[in-house]
């Protein structure tokens, strides 16, 4: 069966701090892959997705970037955080067009 | 272009009391639609998926939830409200790879 994983689950930086978050996915080759940021209280924002390595596409501009370096790795870095860089990120696959989204357990990141 | 509109960013129910959570889609050509649940701190969890096979779809824990294409909706319902229940929930629709979720709706039960 597919799984996703997603670390670290917690994590606290000072501002200006580097960020690299990293997203695998197991049991499926060539997935649909995003990246989601949702803030306290509120609905996801989509940040990135991607339909094959390195094919992204940016859905915000921000301060963030992404990366696929393998089939099933996606992993969201920074080379600076912001204040407003807090909150809570998820990782999701999918399996091809119209198919649901399967969603890791999430990072939930704080900035000091 | 795709969207989902929430009814109600909070619902509260009694223990034990129907629970209906309002979905309301804008789509011209037919939609993909996926009810989605969220704890506290943990991802998504797909709740039940509607692909056209039927219009009323069962999912897990009980729920499910009619496609209505004349009243372009698909509410999610429960017969009957469990504390564990607690959550939020997010309706979604998918056209290919794009997904559009609603801001969610965050069910309290009360005992």
């Amino acid at each position: 069966s597919q799984t996703i994983h997603q670390w670290p689950a917690t994590l606290v930086q000072p501002v200006g701090s580097p960020l690299s978050l990293e997203c695998t996915v197991e049991g499926t080759s060539n997935p649909n892959l995003y990246w989601y940021r949702q803030a306290a209280g509120r609905g996801l924002q989509l940040l990135f997705y991607s339909i094959g390595i390195d094919q992204i596409s940016s859905e915000v501009p921000q301060n963030l970037s992404a990366s696929r370096p393998q089939d099933r790795q996606f992993i969201l870095s920074s080379k600076k955080l912001l204040l407003s860089d807090s909150g809570f990120y998820l990782c999701a696959w999918t399996g091809g067009s119209n198919q649901p989204q399967h969603f890791g357990d999430g990072t939930r990141l704080s900035i000091l | 272009a795709q969207s989902v509109t929430q009814l109600g960013s909070h619902v509260s129910v009694s223990e034990g009391a129907l629970v209906l959570l309002r979905c309301n889609y804008s789509s011209s050509v037919p939609p993909y639609l996926f009810w989605y649940v969220q704890y506290p701190n943990q991802g998504l969890q797909l709740l039940l998926k509607y692909t056209s096979a039927a219009t009323l779809v069962k999912g897990i824990n009980g729920f499910e939830a009619e496609f209505k294409k004349s009243e372009t909706s698909f509410h999610l319902t429960k017969p009957s409200a469990h504390m564990s229940d607690a959550a939020e929930y997010f309706c979604a629709v998918t056209l290919g790879n794009q997904f559009y979720f609603g801001t969610g709706t965050s069910l309290t039960v009360i005992p």
